[in-house]
């Protein structure tokens, strides 16, 4: 089991449209969670990072449940600017990252 | 300007060949990683190094090295390339004590033939 799984998608989303999507991980100790953003054939970027309460960066709310062992990501008004691929992202004990394959979406006119 | 270069972007080699792939940082960043991406695999952590001379394996080490002979520069080398080396690599820094975010390099397109 990969420790860290998503959809892979694409995700086909009409613009002003919600999309959400969840990312599940395996390591019950993992300590901190994010969601990276990647444009085709570019590299990764932080998105937003995952707080236990729920956090919203304008259109963007990440939520984690830790008793289920799984982090959500939640676009509104999807842009088309938004099309890209997310990278669930999750740290256990020290400094390294465990990243998850990706889940593509797409936004259309 | 960027602040974490890769040279090269893009290469093409062959079977057995010995690749070196670098990468530069102008962050100031002290530690400093190698990862390779693969179609669904997500980003895989080769070896990750926090401060000159200090060298650690990632979870898919084996067939590569790695050099940190200067805080600002980390390089990866594939001593007899193979075919299945073909991948996407990524260079990533982050600083010491924000264990949040690695702020990567733009990739470097590897092709084993």
């Amino acid at each position: 089991r990969k420790e860290v799984e998503q959809d892979p998608g694409p995700f086909n989303v009409p613009e002003g449209a919600t999309v959400a999507f969840n990312c599940t991980y395996s390591n019950s100790a993992s300590q901190s969670f994010f969601w990276y953003r990647q444009d085709c054939r570019k590299e990764p970027k932080l998105l937003m990072s995952v707080y236990s309460s729920g956090n919203e960066d304008g259109r963007f709310t990440a939520q984690l449940n830790r008793a289920s062992q799984y982090i959500s990501l939640l676009i509104r008004d999807s842009k088309l600017s938004d099309s890209a691929t997310y990278l669930c992202v999750v740290r256990a004990a020290g400094n390294k990252l465990t990243f998850g394959g990706g889940t593509r979406v797409l936004v259309k006119p | 300007d960027a602040d974490v270069t890769q040279t090269p972007r893009n290469r093409i080699t062959k079977t057995g060949k010995r690749i070196m792939l670098e990468c530069s940082q102008t962050k100031g960043h002290d530690r400093m990683y190698w990862y390779r991406q693969d179609p669904g695999l997500g980003l895989r952590l080769i070896y990750y190094s926090f401060d000159v001379k200090d060298i650690n394996k990632g979870e898919i080490s084996d067939g590569y090295s790695v050099s940190r002979q200067a805080q600002a520069k980390f390089s990866l080398s594939l001593e007899s390339a193979i075919p299945n080396q073909t991948a996407l690599y990524f260079c990533a820094t982050s600083e010491k004590g924000n264990y949040n975010e690695q702020f990567f390099g733009p990739g470097t397109r590897l092709t084993v033939l």
